[in-house]
């Protein structure tokens, strides 16, 4: 049972540089966010996706993109990176408003 | 804007001893999570509180919702050593996924 599952682990990039993260769920999850964390900061929201086919910004959007690509997937994508993007990335799910979130492992990226 | 305050941010306690984690917010919310993350890993779902006065217990953690008061408090019974860990809190406003705001965490560490 795989859960959330996110890819790559680690990832180092260069000022300009773009990549994209993948997320998949396997819970059959209508609803799936990124967010970041900082030390000291939390996490926050960077987009999210209420169900198939929807995808709405979070607080911290700028920089980014998004694509729900089916129900499994969403991902994301850096389309410059800047050093400010330095940071853990969470791919969640979750069923609803109703229901927790359900974290992937992360992915700690690196923007030099 | 919703401001979810977290306090004390930092907690150092001994073993055996009891203490309580508070989370306050700034706007009409009846969806509060409470989410533990272990130092490197992803965050897991402990408590969802749905309602006003709503209780809900798990070994040694204890978690109350008093949204008249806008506060939830962890309660920590007998601490183990175990039990050290970042324990953050989450709020929900508006009725939209999008709207989850986290606290900055409050990192506990029981020492023998």
């Amino acid at each position: 049972n795989a859960g959330v599952t996110q890819t790559p682990k680690f990832q180092v990039l260069k000022t300009g540089q773009s990549m994209t993260l993948q997320c998949a769920q396997d819970m059959n999850h209508n609803s799936m966010y990124w967010y970041r964390q900082d030390p000291g900061m939390g996490l926050r929201l960077i987009y999210y996706s209420a169900s198939e086919g929807t995808t709405d910004k979070g607080e911290v959007p700028n920089g980014y993109n998004v694509s729900r690509l089916n129900k499994r997937e969403f991902s994301l994508r850096l389309e410059s990176a800047a050093p400010s993007q330095t940071s853990v990335y969470f791919c969640a799910s979750s069923t609803g408003l109703n229901s927790p979130l359900h974290f992937g492992n992360g992915t700690r990226l690196t923007v030099t | 804007e919703l401001k979810v305050e977290q306090n004390p941010l930092f907690l150092s306690m001994q073993e055996g001893k009891n203490y309580t984690i508070y989370c306050n917010y700034s706007t009409t919310s009846d969806r509060l999570y409470w989410y533990r993350q272990d130092p490197g890993k992803s965050l897991e779902s402990l408590f969802v509180l749905l309602s006003n006065g709503a209780v809900k217990q798990e070994g040694r953690l204890m978690a109350s919702l008093d949204t008249k008061a806008r506060l939830s408090t962890l309660h920590i019974t007998a601490a183990v050593h175990d039990l050290s860990a970042t324990y953050f809190c989450a709020v929900n406003y508006g009725g939209s996924q999008g709207n989850l705001i986290f606290g900055k965490g409050t990192k506990l560490s029981v020492k023998p």
